[in-house]
Formats: C-alpha cells, structure tokens, sequence
C-alpha cells in the first residue's frame, strides 16, 4: 500500500516562495503527482515527477528523490490566487492507472 | 469538449434511500475513478474501472457499487445511503497509455445524508 505525508497548513505572504513538502512510502512507485485545488472546485493537474530531479513549469517546480520517498512543490511570486489546496499522489506500480491522495496542504497567500 | 461531467451536482438523501450518481467522459479515456473527499481530507478512492464492463474495489468501497456497462460512463450507487456517506463525490478518467496519466476530474456531487 501506499503512505503518504503533507503538512496540513502553511501561510506564505504575495510575491514571495513556498515549498510544500511531501514524504511518501510505498511497496511500489511509478511517478508522483501534485494536483491544485481550489476551496468548493475539482482538483487539476499541476505536475508529474517519475525520474529524480526538478520539472520546472512557470513558477510551478516539483521535486523527486526516489532513494528519499520525497517530493516537494515549489511555488514562486506567490499570487493571491495561489490560495488553495495542494494534493500529493503517488502511483501504483503494480496498477499504472491508480493513484493514492495525500490530505493536501492548504495553502494560504496573504498581501 | 466537456470533459468530466457529472450528474447531479447536489442530492440530500434520507438514511436508507437509494440513489446511482452518473460519470460521463467525452475523451476516449480507458481509466475512470470514483474518489470521496470529506472535509479537510484528501480523496479516497472508492471504486475504479480500467476498461468497458472491469470494475475494481479501491480503498473505500462499502457501501457502494459501480458499473461500466459503456466505456464513456461510470455509474456509482448508494443501495441504503447512511449519514456517514455524506460527502463530496469526485469522478476521474485518464488514458491507460502515454507517460503522465493525469487524472481529470468532474466537477463533483455534494451528497448530504439526513
């Protein structure tokens, strides 16, 4: 099965640069997903990390070290639109198609 | 292209009632999902398929039944809906192939159980 760790909350303040973190276990790994999610709305992708490293995508980054079961998602110019909920997911080796969730961490961005 | 549609958008049910919340995806995706997402939480998956007339159990599927009688709808019932069922229901669909297989999700139902 899988575990999969975030931080509840986190406040950052507009224009500046957040990290989220999240750690994972799993009997099988075949890529990590962040996905966005506005308070009342369905979440959307944000990115995809399945080899070590940093995926850059605007001020969107993600990070993965496969040795470490560690993810992060790096957020810079922070916007207040940036306010949301952000959601981990691992998935299944054993089943491409499915994906464990985290409990998101959300993020709050203030003037 | 609409997406994920779902139907309907809003439902309250009495304990024991019966009720089939409709999937619909007009993107020839293989994999369609059933998530539960309570409040403060992440999503937990319920059911899932991974092709026409396959269904799967995820992590929380008492309570619930699917079925994939055509590859673009997932249909979820609730055979005697229970207070615990409130929730806020996602569906998702993916392609079973290509290298991301993001997930796109439906815009959900919010089901309160009295």
């Amino acid at each position: 099965g899988q575990n999969i760790d975030q931080p509840t909350e986190m406040t950052a303040t507009e224009g500046a640069i957040v990290q989220i973190n999240c750690t994972y276990q799993t009997s099988g790994f075949n890529g990590l997903f962040w996905y966005q999610q506005h308070a009342g709305e369905a979440p959307t992708f944000l990115s995809y990390n399945v080899l070590d490293g940093l995926e850059e995508k605007g001020r969107f980054s993600s990070f993965l070290s496969r040795s470490k079961g560690y993810s992060y998602l790096l957020l810079k110019e922070l916007q207040m639109k940036d306010s949301a909920s952000y959601l981990c997911a691992v998935r299944d080796r054993a089943n491409a198609g499915k994906s464990t969730f985290g409990d998101g961490t959300t993020l709050t961005v203030k003037p | 292209n609409a997406g994920v549609t779902q139907t309907p958008k809003f439902r309250v049910l009495k304990t024991g009632q019966s009720m089939t919340l409709l999937c619909a995806q007009d993107m020839n995706h293989e994999y369609m999902y059933w998530y539960r997402q309570d409040p403060g939480m992440g999503l937990r998956l319920i059911h899932y398929s991974v092709g026409e007339g396959t269904t799967a159990k995820g992590e929380v599927p008492d309570g619930y039944n699917v079925s994939r009688l055509k590859k673009q709808n997932f249909l979820l019932g609730l055979e005697s809906a229970a207070p615990s069922q409130t929730s806020v229901y996602f569906c998702a669909s993916s392609p079973a192939t290509g290298a991301l297989y993001e997930q796109y999700f439906g815009p959900g139902t919010r089901l309160t159980v009295t």
